[in-house]
């Protein structure tokens, strides 16, 4: 059973930094592309970064470029966003998703706050 | 950037009812990178329909994707009461910075 779970959200103030992590089973994690994907309370979905399958090539959406960096570890079936001068218009659940022909398998998110 | 446009913003339907929802792209797009989801409230979203057409998988036959170019639908042929949900179309066609649209709320009447 394929399973992603985030953690790593929580209470930040203003320009701070955040580190998310998402654990990735039941498949073959270096085999796919994976991506963040953020939606702010109320509002809709917006996708906010992609690594590749060998971690060599990433992207972002304009509005995190220079502040957020994907990573992943394939020993350790692992995805990153670390986030740093964090804004309040950061503010969003934050799903780590799996990448083939559309998102089919998602994580239950993990809430980050933005607030002084 | 290409830009979704989903409308409308929110239906109010009865169940049984015909859905149909639209998506509109700024620019053109294949057809093969074009995926629907489905989302409740406090649930992650849930993949209905990639390519513009094909169902992901365990999703019923009422639901059904079409469209090119810019334009593409999702239909709900007939409405179930667990598909009252808020409905996103999302745009890999312009690899690899994705988009989604604002979403359609699909409500009960």
């Amino acid at each position: 059973e394929v399973q992603l779970v985030e953690s790593g959200g929580g209470l930040v103030q203003p320009g701070g930094s955040l580190r998310l992590s998402c654990a990735a089973s039941g498949f073959t994690f270096s085999d796919y592309w994976m991506s963040w994907v953020r939606q702010a309370p109320g509002k809709g979905l917006v996708w906010v970064a992609n690594i590749k399958p060998n971690g060599r090539e990433e992207y972002y959406v304009d509005s995190v470029k220079g502040r957020f960096t994907i990573s992943r570890d394939n020993a350790k079936n692992s995805l990153y966003l670390q986030m740093s001068s964090l804004r309040v218009d950061d503010t969003a659940v934050y799903y780590c998703a799996r990448f083939w022909s559309g998102f089919a398998y998602w994580g239950q998110g993990t809430l980050v706050t933005v607030s002084s | 950037e290409i830009v979704l446009m989903q409308s409308p913003g929110t239906l109010s339907l009865s169940p049984g009812e015909r859905v149909t929802l639209s998506c509109r792209a700024s620019q053109s797009i294949s057809s093969t990178y074009l995926a629907w989801y489905q989302q409740k409230p406090g649930q992650a979203p849930r993949l209905l329909i990639y390519g513009a057409s094909s169902r992901a998988t365990g999703i019923p036959d009422r639901f059904s994707g079409s469209g090119s170019g810019t334009d593409f639908t999702l239909t709900i042929s007939r409405l179930e009461p667990e598909d009252f949900a808020v409905y996103y179309c999302q745009q890999y066609s312009a690899s690899p910075t994705w988009t989604f649209g604002q979403g359609t709320k699909v409500e009960f009447k």
